[in-house]
């Protein structure tokens, strides 16, 4: 099992739909998840963090489900802009902080 | 305030040829990153330096050096480049105060390997 698994997509989904991701991880000790945006071409950036059970920012909600091992990521009201690739990155347990990237899900919003 | 930056942007290497990636930040952080960027996968960890003076191995580290040549800047050096080595190779620099924690990701570098 890979350590942090995403369905690639795409999602392809209407302006104003809900759409949610879900990451699979399999270290269970892994204390800190993180919900990242990469736009084409260009670099990373932190969309959300997630610590305990979950954390909304607007119209973003990140959850976290310990039991199952996964994170998830919920988009309300879905705009253009949100076309991205949304990255899950889980750092590995242990004495260094190794992120460990899922490969991304691809959203397209659509008119 | 130019976060991270990376030089150069674009680079096309014929295979056996050698070159160094550059990377700085102007954020004060203590640990910096490199990772390559494949088509279709995630990124992946090539090395990393947790602390000036320190470097460690990711995931992918063959074919590949660096130098952590004081807080500011992190290179990366391909001593023998290979087409294998082809792809985005990202620069990133870690803040970690309290529960802030966050990677901030340079532009990136897109190398070609002939």
């Amino acid at each position: 099992r890979k350590e942090v698994e995403q369905d690639p997509g795409p999602f392809n989904v209407p302006e104003g739909a809900t759409v949610a991701f879900n990451c699979t991880y399999s270290n269970s000790a892994s204390q800190s998840f993180f919900w990242y945006r990469q736009d084409c071409r260009k670099e990373p950036k932190l969309l959300m963090s997630v610590y305990s059970s979950g954390n909304e920012d607007g119209r973003f909600t990140a959850q976290l489900n310990r039991a199952s091992q996964y994170i998830s990521l919920l988009i309300r009201d879905s705009k253009l802009s949100d076309s991205a690739t949304y990255l899950c990155v889980v750092p590995m347990a242990g004495g260094s902080y190794i992120p460990t990237f899922g490969r991304g899900t691809s959203l397209i919003v659509h008119p | 305030n130019a976060g991270v930056t990376q030089t150069p942007k674009f680079q096309v290497l014929k295979t056996g040829q050698s070159m160094t990636l550059q990377c700085a930040q102007d954020m004060n952080h203590n640990s910096m990153y490199w990772y390559r960027q494949d088509p279709g996968m995630g990124l992946r960890l090539i090395y990393y330096s947790a602390s000036e003076g320190t470097t460690d191995k990711g995931e992918v580290p063959n074919g590949y050096n660096v130098s952590r040549l004081n807080k500011r800047e992190f290179s990366l050096r391909l001593e023998s480049a290979a087409p294998s080595q082809t792809s985005v190779y990202f620069c990133a620099s870690r803040r970690l105060a309290g529960v802030v924690d966050t990677q901030y990701f340079g532009p990136g570098t897109r190398l070609t390997v002939l």
